[in-house]
């Protein structure tokens, strides 16, 4: 059982919205920054966002970040099938002195 | 351009080790904290451990405490993982990745080098 929570599965059609959510507490997400990455099977993990909301260099604007106390949610607007993969929230944890990561959220697009 | 590549997997039998390695190029390796995630079989990611860009901290995923050891040379611009009284849930890709900023944000993953624990 991962220490932050997300959905299992979430599922939209493409050009449509769709937010994936990811709950803690205020030892990691409430008061430390979070990072989102996206994975495809096989391939390497990508981050897609970090400090709770900025997007790196190359990854576009369709993907956006937020935070509301010790909860997260990412969204992705215009949903395309290439955005079918597994999303990860992460944060550090006061508590646990180490990187706690959410179980996975996997993405269909209809 | 950044580079991180993994070696060192394998199959190896239950209770014996193996020393992962991730060799980095084109930054300054000196620089950053490292870290190592792994992914098991039909689970997702897992952290497994972090040090800082000198070596003075290290922590631990709690699955992997006592058994796993993280360490670095910046001489060799090295990143390692010694694995200690494998378990078949060990199994998995391991990738090293490098820290940019908050601890949380791993900015760039090497491709990975897999682990089979197996009798």
């Amino acid at each position: 059982q991962s220490v932050l929570t997300q959905p299992p599965s979430v599922s939209a059609a493409p050009g449509q919205k769709v937010t994936i959510s990811c709950s803690g507490t205020s030892s990691n997400i409430g008061n430390n920054y979070v990072s989102w990455y996206q994975h495809f099977p096989g391939t390497v993990p990508k981050l897609l966002i970090y400090d709770d909301n900025k997007r790196p260099s190359g990854i576009p604007d369709r993907f956006s970040g937020s935070k509301s106390g010790t909860s997260v949610t990412l969204a992705i607007t215009g949903l395309q099938t290439g955005d079918e993969a597994d999303y990860y929230c992460g944060a550090w944890d006061d508590s646990l002195s180490g990187v706690v990561l959410g179980g996975g959220t996997k993405l269909t697009v209809l | 351009q950044v580079q991180l590549v993994e070696s060192g997997g394998g199959v190896v039998q239950p209770g014996r080790s193996l020393r992962l390695s991730c060799a980095a190029s084109g930054f300054t390796f000196n620089g950053y904290t490292m870290q190592w995630v792994r992914q098991t079989p039909g689970k997702g990611l897992e952290w497994v451990a972090l040090i800082t860009y000198d070596g003075s901290r290290k922590y631990y995923g709690d699955s992997v405490k006592g058994r796993f050891t993280i360490s670095r040379d910046n001489s060799k611009n090295t990143l390692y993982l010694q694995t200690n009284s494998l378990r078949p849930e060990d199994t998995g890709f391991y990738y090293c990745a490098r820290t940019d900023g908050d601890w949380s944000r791993l900015d760039y993953w090497g491709q990975g080098t897999l682990v089979t624990v197996s009798s």
